[in-house]
């Protein structure tokens, strides 16, 4: 049983297009989170929502926008998609009201490649 | 500003020998703080995490680490690497004081494991 899932799992697209990435959790977890690891695997965390409410928003361009629909699923809209969006995505979910003690749980990324 | 830096970009060791990866974190007070693996191609799992209490710390996998406040350090270990260790392995801080979820990870090392 996939406990983080993210489709899809590979996304090559031209510049200026619109996708979207999808995650789901069947953890029973109330907090979900975007991660972006750059080509030098650096990580760093995008957005976060507790229990369908935005309570993490880092400085990312306008261009990306999280909806979860429920709190099992958090999406990933991105706009207008250019060269230096390619990266890995991730997803992760934690237990609790998102604290720091809560242990996150990541899903097995998305490859966008923006040509 | 907050930062955690991992020396070492790429380990190699033998399989059978002991390993320990670096880290140092830049913070304000003593954080929370992780070690995650990294497999080919996967998510991010938890190794291990310190929160308070005893500094040598248990985690999967055969894997330990130590906090050592007085050099603000949290380096992993582990006596014998197996082939199956190799991955990129990334450690983690998150403030103390409240607030939400906010892994700040390091660059990552990237073991390989000789046989």
């Amino acid at each position: 049983d996939t406990a983080v899932s993210q489709t899809p799992k590979y996304l090559v697209t031209q510049m200026g297009n619109d996708k979207s990435i999808k995650c789901e959790q069947n953890l029973g977890h109330d907090t979900m989170y975007w991660y972006k690891q750059d080509s030098k695997k650096f990580l760093k965390i995008m957005f976060s929502y507790n229990n369908k409410e935005l309570i993490i928003n880092e400085t990312v361009p306008n261009r990306f926008s999280p909806k979860s629909p429920d709190k099992a699923h958090l999406n990933l809209h991105i706009n207008s998609l250019e060269l230096g969006d390619s990266a890995v995505y991730f997803c992760a979910s934690s237990q609790g009201g998102g604290t720091t003690m809560d242990t996150q749980y990541f899903g097995p990324g998305t490859r966008l490649t923006v040509l | 500003a907050q930062s955690v830096t991992q020396p070492d970009i790429h380990i190699t060791v033998s399989e059978g020998a002991s390993l320990e990866l670096r880290c140092n974190y830049s913070y304000g007070a003593t954080p929370y703080l992780f070690w995650y693996v990294q497999s080919p191609g996967q998510g991010l799992q938890l190794l291990l995490k310190y929160f308070s209490g005893d500094t040598l710390v248990q985690g999967i996998k055969g894997f330990e680490a130590e906090f050592k406040r007085s050099q603000s350090s949290f380096n992993l270990r582990k006596p014998s690497v197996h082939w199956s260790d190799a991955a990129e392995y990334f450690c983690a801080v998150a403030p103390v004081s409240g607030g939400y979820n906010k892994l700040i990870f390091g660059a990552g090392t990237r073991l390989a494991v000789h046989p």
